[in-house]
């Protein structure tokens, strides 16, 4: 059950775009569709920004993608606001041990 | 709107046990799989299990299997997490949150749980 690897941290000027990967096996990532983003700012809970790969939640910004490539799954933020600094996570569903994994999450910041 | 409401934070010294709470409102709780997830201070997110909507399968992380138990009550709502036998490295913010298709609807507060002598 390793974390998905995610950079640890990713930044860009207000107005650009940025990508954050989330890098995992055949048995997780590359094995189905089963792959949310969370955001989460200081001291706050998590929140759902992205599902099944590319699917938004009703109210999330389409700024935010999201896309899948091999054991590859990644998160596109386009034209950064500072209110885009957060941390920002990928799950996945491990169907080889039928359980779950968070990649190690990555710090954006907004220069 | 819907809601998960979690338990108050709470200490225990290390061996000890205890059950965390997390009770669903204005949402079909027994449609939902929950899910619990920790974080350490200053870490990130790690998963911890989940039980489904009938709450007859459960899975587990490796390092809580043996010592964590989940489970649910769909009259009242509510899905616990029995811990036993907590270590310091136990501590932390532990979320629960409530996934119907694969999509995360809801998440609680989050309780803090500190583990010390």
């Amino acid at each position: 059950q390793s974390a998905l690897t995610q950079p640890a941290s990713v930044s860009g000027s207000p107005g650009q775009s940025i990508t954050i990967s989330c890098t995992g096996t055949s048995t997780d990532v590359g094995a189905h569709t089963h792959v949310s983003w969370f955001r989460q700012y200081p001291d706050t809970t998590p929140k759902l920004i992205i599902y099944e790969v590319t699917n938004r939640p009703s109210g999330v910004s389409n700024r935010l993608s999201g896309s899948k490539s091999g054991n590859t799954a990644s998160l596109t933020i386009s034209r950064l606001r500072v209110d885009d600094e957060a941390d920002y996570y990928c799950y996945a569903y491990s169907a080889s041990a039928d359980t779950f994994v968070f990649g190690t999450g990555t710090k954006v910041t907004v220069l | 709107e819907g809601q998960l409401v979690q338990s108050e934070g709470i200490s225990v010294q290390p061996g000890g046990s205890l059950r965390l709470s997390c009770a669903g409102s204005g949402f079909p709780f027994s449609d939902y799989y929950i899910h619990w997830a920790r974080q350490a201070p200053g870490q990130g997110l790690v998963w911890v299990s989940r039980i489904t909507d009938d709450g007859t399968h459960t899975r587990y992380a490796d390092f809580v299997k043996g010592r964590f138990t989940v489970s649910r009550d769909n009259v009242k709502n509510t899905v616990y997490l029995h811990m036993s036998s907590l270590r310091a490295e136990d501590t932390g913010i532990y979320y629960c949150g409530a996934a119907r298709q694969w999509r995360f609807d809801y998440w609680g507060q989050g309780t803090q749980l500190t583990v010390s002598s």
